[in-house]
């Protein structure tokens, strides 16, 4: 069965530390993968995405995200948290046959401590 | 160039009642998707249309349908309303429909289910 994990339902961090975000998936061969943000009463923003080559990919608001298939894993990292990072988070990931069918994870809640 | 917008935005309804939302993509995305979000289940699929045609669909019952129109403004319905069906409903464009396509999401409609 297709699946997205993000272990972390809330992470805490203080403003100007580091961060990582995982993410593991369950969905046969390399599927395309995708970092959404969402702040609160708003729509979901892409930060980045995956489909192949080079694993380490950037994106938007200083975040990068790191595809290790021998893990199955995309987490999602920044070296230097904002107080305006604070957000819920989510992986996602498709498949070409299914079109655009996304299939999230449970999302991570990030509080920033200033 | 416009984003997606949803309408309407808020909405209270009674048991029993049914529901039309509408989703106007960006302009020139031919790709809709909708997909539900409440805290309990998170971010589900409902389904996706392309060039007017369901291309995709989700694990809901038959009381969810949609449509596309040809200049690609799509409509949900839910019929037969439950209180389960109060949460979010957020639709999303695309260009395409190849699945590493990026998407837009609007702002929702919240659905509120008496």
């Amino acid at each position: 069965a297709q699946s997205v994990t993000q272990p972390d339902i809330h992470i805490t961090v203080s403003e100007g530390a580091s961060l990582e975000l995982r993410c593991n998936y369950s969905y046969g061969a390399t599927p395309y993968l995708f970092w959404y943000v969402q702040s609160p009463g708003q729509g979901l923003q892409l930060l980045l995405k995956y489909f192949s080559g080079d694993t380490l990919v950037q994106g938007i608001k200083g975040f990068e995200a790191e595809f290790k298939r021998s893990q199955s894993s995309f987490n999602l990292r920044k070296p230097s948290v904002h107080w305006s990072d604070a957000a819920e988070y989510f992986c996602a990931v498709a498949r070409m046959e299914y079109g655009n069918k996304l299939v999230f994870g449970a999302g991570t809640i990030l509080r920033v401590k200033s | 160039k416009a984003g997606v917008t949803q309408t309407p935005r808020y909405l209270i309804k009674t048991r029993g009642q049914q529901v039309t939302l509408s989703c106007s993509p960006i302009s020139g995305h031919r790709s809709v998707s909708w997909y539900q979000q409440t805290p309990g289940q998170g971010l589900q699929f409902l389904f996706e249309y392309f060039s007017e045609t369901q291309r995709n669909k989700g694990n809901f019952p038959g009381r969810f349908s949609g449509r596309q129109f040809s200049n690609s403004r799509s409509e949900m319905n839910v019929s037969t309303l439950e209180l389960g069906d109060s949460a979010l409903y957020l639709c999303a464009s695309s260009l395409g429909a190849q699945g590493q396509e990026t998407q837009y999401f609007g702002p929702g409609t919240r659905l509120l289910v008496l």
